[in-house]
């Protein structure tokens, strides 16, 4: 079975710091994704990665960075944070032949900027 | 512009009974549409694909289809369960990469005992 690890449930931060959200796959997955979850608006993408060291832009990119230096590690960082990136923010893997293929989804981190 | 909206919002049923979620979308062009199942405090669960050529999939107590034509899909939940609560969220891709999805707001269901 795939296993998408996010590493923290919850997280509490202050405005303006810089904050890590970190995503593990044990699957040898292509692709990794990284969206935010917010009532009635669906999943958004923040940014997305095919292979070690590449990412694009997702729908909603801007005060996040990410970084995939290895492929089964991809980390989302808010560079300066603020309280309307308080949300719930979900990791998800897939093969790299992707398009049929299910993203598996972590448990999710829900981020609280005070 | 590319959207997929989920109806219900919210749903309350009696456990036994049966129920339909509806997904309507205007991706173009369509490659394919998922279902995916979220129980409260986990990341969603894949229950089945549509792809363009296929009209009816059974996963279960779950059947999904699929009318590529009026651009709709439903999400047919058989004799439900407690555990069938959940939230149920409609995504579709079209053809491109891996990443152009996009994912429904979701249909809330819950099961009554």
């Amino acid at each position: 079975d795939v296993k998408v690890t996010q590493s923290s449930r919850y997280l509490v931060k202050r405005t303006g710091e810089k904050v890590f959200l970190e995503c593990v796959q044990d699957m040898d997955h292509e692709n990794m994704f990284w969206y935010r979850q917010d009532p009635g608006l669906g999943l958004r993408l923040i940014y997305f990665s095919y292979d070690v060291k590449m990412k694009e832009k997702g729908d909603i990119p801007e005060g996040y960075s990410v970084s995939r230096e290895k492929k089964e590690r991809f980390s989302l960082i808010l560079e300066s944070a603020s309280t309307n990136q308080t949300s719930m923010y979900l990791c998800a893997s897939s093969p790299g032949q992707g398009l049929y293929q299910p993203q598996h989804f972590g448990d999710g981190t829900r981020l609280s900027i005070l | 512009k590319n959207q997929v909206e989920q109806s219900p919002q919210s749903l309350i049923i009696l456990e036994g009974k049966n129920c339909t979620l509806q997904c309507n979308y205007t991706v173009s062009p369509f490659s394919n549409l998922r279902w995916y199942k979220q129980d409260t405090g986990r990341g969603p669960v894949s229950l089945t694909i549509m792809t363009f050529s296929e009209n009816t999939k059974s996963n279960g107590r779950y059947t999904a289809t699929l009318d590529a034509d009026t651009k709709q899909s439903s999400l047919h939940i058989t004799a439900s369960q407690l555990s069938d609560s959940a939230s149920y969220i409609c995504v579709v891709s079209w053809y491109s990469s891996a990443s152009k999805i996009i994912f429904g707001s979701g249909t809330r269901l819950s099961i009554r005992p």
